[in-house]
């Protein structure tokens, strides 16, 4: 039983450098989620794909962000230009179809700093 | 927008002492209530989840009632151990999650 996995696991990156983390979801689970995680803070949403379509964005998520799911299977997720304001965790979840109540599995994170 | 409001931390307790985490939630219609809980050094697991009104979530001896009049979702647990060290984080999904800040639990011996 594979879980949600996410890599790299961690991202130490100058100012100005473009990221790109890649998470691969559990088989079969159509939805998709990337949440960004600061010290001492709950998950913060970023992102929903339903398959390969992106079916919503948060207003916090910057024109630098970028997000895609092309084949609905894995999904990454890009940085352009990153600042220090970019550090943190960078959490992905999966959920499969039809489970009432949208019970999310979480991959372990990739923990990004930039200098 | 919704939001969830957890209890402060961190807490800590003897073991076997009684455990009461408070959420409360603010949301538009009816959304799934859940924990999570990060062990150190792990992801976020589900612990309990429940979908609707009076529903009571368990697992692991933790429990949780939905409450809608008081728009809360309280974590019990009647004795804790050691191992159930770990951040607990409440949350509700209303078309997308939205999660409290999280409360650390340290259980000591």
């Amino acid at each position: 039983d594979t879980g949600v996995s996410q890599d790299p696991r961690h991202k130490i990156t100058k100012r100005g450098q473009n990221v790109t983390f890649r998470c691969d979801p559990i088989s079969e689970h159509n939805r998709l989620y990337w949440y960004r995680q600061t010290l001492g803070q709950g998950p913060e949403f970023l992102t929903y794909f339903q398959n390969e379509a992106q079916l919503e964005k948060s207003r916090l998520l910057s024109d630098r962000f970028s997000a895609e799911r092309p084949k609905g299977s894995f999904s990454t997720l890009e940085i352009q230009r990153t600042e220090q304001g970019d550090s943190a965790m960078y959490l992905c979840a999966s959920s499969p179809p039809f489970r009432v109540g949208n019970e999310q599995f979480f991959g372990p994170g990739t923990r990004l700093t930039v200098l | 927008g919704n939001s969830v409001t957890q209890m402060e931390g961190p807490v800590t307790l003897s073991e076997e002492a009684f455990l009461t985490i408070n959420c409360t939630y603010t949301a538009t219609g009816y959304p799934s209530l859940f924990w999570y809980v990060q062990y150190p050094g792990e992801g976020l697991q589900l612990l309990l989840k429940a979908t609707k009104a009076d529903d009571k979530g368990s697992n692991k001896g933790f429990e949780a009632t939905y409450r809608k009049e008081t728009t809360s979702f309280h974590l019990e647990k009647g004795s804790v151990q050691v191992s159930d060290s770990a951040v607990y984080f409440c949350a509700l999904y209303a078309g997308k999650s939205t999660f409290g800040d999280g409360t650390t639990l340290t259980v000591k011996p």
